[in-house]
């Protein structure tokens, strides 16, 4: 099964509005909600950010939301912080039980 | 503190045998979902598998994994195991155990722990 599609990079500045694409299939972003995002800073393990497509855990902040439409799922960063430069990967259950990730999107803030 | 820790990684040859472990502190294992997740060096995360949640005895595992790979729980440990036969050169990566006390979101994550397949 071959990872979820994301951009491998992507840039804002300072107080802008950033999406992050997690494009799937009909087999698994498309259909089922249990997609999730992970930020990964350097040398650290992954911290949960948005699970069930768009619930926030508690503790995350509220610039962080996720969507999906058909088969690609997104994660929007609003009012891009310096501290949000990092690594960010989603993920999606799948029909045949198992669980995909996304390639990875590193987020420069500039 | 809920905390997952992560042992047993090591270097060992193409073909051998290696055992994780994952030791939870402050909670109950068999409460959640537990799973492991893996990352190649510079590369992205990978699953590998992973074990219902309350107690449940549905498992999970990704294509490259099954027949060759397995997940346990041992309740009275408060561990969780991954046993990996006929190691290959490509399962060199860090290697996490994760909770979810929701269907697949992994909330807690351990430090992982670091295997390397070499001759």
């Amino acid at each position: 099964q071959s990872a979820l599609a994301q951009p491998a990079s992507v840039s804002g500045s300072p107080g802008q509005s950033i999406t992050i694409s997690c494009t799937g299939t009909n087999s698994d972003v498309g259909a089922y909600n249990f997609v999730s995002w992970f930020q990964q800073y350097p040398g650290k393990a992954p911290k949960l950010m948005i699970f069930d497509v768009s619930v926030r855990p508690s503790g995350v902040s509220n610039r962080f939301s996720g969507s999906k439409s058909g088969n690609t799922a997104s994660l929007t960063i609003s009012g891009l912080q310096a501290e949000d430069e990092a690594d960010y990967f989603c993920s999606s259950y799948t029909g045949s039980d198992t669980l995909l990730f996304g390639g990875g999107t590193k987020l420069t803030v500039l | 503190q809920r905390q997952l820790v992560e042992s047993g990684g090591g270097v060992v040859q193409p073909g051998r045998s290696l055992r994780l472990s994952c030791a939870a502190s402050g909670f109950t294992l068999s409460s959640t979902g537990v799973h492991w997740v893996r990352q190649a060096p510079g590369k992205g995360l990978q699953f590998v598998a992973g074990m219902d949640y309350a107690g449940g005895t549905k498992t999970y595992y990704a294509e490259f994994a099954k027949g060759r790979i397995t997940i346990s729980r041992d309740a009275s440990k408060n561990m969780v195991y991954l046993e990996m036969n006929s190691l290959r050169v490509e399962d060199t990566a860090l290697y996490y155990c994760a909770t979810d006390a929701k269907f697949f979101s992994f909330d807690l994550w351990g430090q992982g722990t670091v295997v390397t397949v070499s001759s």
